[in-house]
């Protein structure tokens, strides 16, 4: 168990809706990773917060978006969901800013969005 | 563009042997490497991580290696188990980022 916890485990939903992925970093971690992974691309990163600010930015659509709440859980947010949407989404967290990145990354279980 | 290639063709190797995992690397100057298992529907696990200036690095049957001219990292697993059935991933630094880049993975599969 990694410590970070990530909720739903699955969620079902229908293009041009709206969901909210929630993480609880590890106690203690001040940074949120979120990261997309689909069987092309592979991980792929989309948003960092460290204490509530955000860190740094990646792939990330315009239809997502993200925020660290004061007790350091991080929310997902996706809207007008496509198809394309349907991925594993990972929380991860560290200790530090992850800057550099020699922090090693603890990651949740994953969100398993599939949009119909 | 910057790539991170990871054979995408899994490794098939009897137990007990050695498995060697590449992680090539163009256009990127990390500074720290680090290796992730990632288990089917789970989360990704750390392994090892490996600075620019260490050659190699060691923990129980992992074996990393970085070599920054030939931009590439080595991951051995010596006396290998079915259980270290797996995809591994590579992961870089973008120097300066506080953001990790992985490779798409590639996956093992260790037969008793």
């Amino acid at each position: 168990d990694s410590g970070v916890t990530q909720t739903p485990k699955h969620l079902i939903t229908a293009t041009g809706q709206r969901v909210t992925l929630r993480c609880s970093p590890r106690s203690g971690d001040l940074s949120v990773y979120w990261y997309q992974q689909s069987l092309d691309q592979g991980l792929q990163f989309l948003i960092q917060y460290y204490n509530g600010e955000e860190r740094a930015k990646g792939n990330i659509l315009e239809r997502f978006s993200a925020q660290q709440f004061p007790d350091l859980h991080s929310e997902l947010n996706l809207s007008s969901l496509e198809l394309g949407d349907s991925a594993l989404y990972f929380c991860a967290s560290s200790v530090g800013q992850g800057r550099p990145t020699n922090e090693k990354l603890f990651f949740g279980s994953g969100t398993q969005l599939s949009v119909l | 563009s910057q790539k991170i290639e990871q054979n995408s063709e899994a490794l098939n190797i009897q137990e007990g042997k050695t498995a060697t995992l590449t992680c090539n690397y163009t256009n990127y100057s990390p500074a720290y490497l680090q290796w992730y298992r990632q288990d089917p529907g789970r989360g990704p696990v750390f392994l090892l991580l490996i600075r620019e200036n260490e050659k190699e690095k060691r923990k129980e049957r992992l074996k990393v290696t970085f070599d920054t001219t030939l931009k590439q990292s080595l991951f051995h697993i010596t006396a290998s188990q079915p259980a270290d059935s797996a995809t591994y991933l590579c992961a870089l630094d973008k120097r300066g980022y506080s953001t990790l880049t992985f490779g798409k993975g590639t996956m093992l599969l260790v037969s008793p």
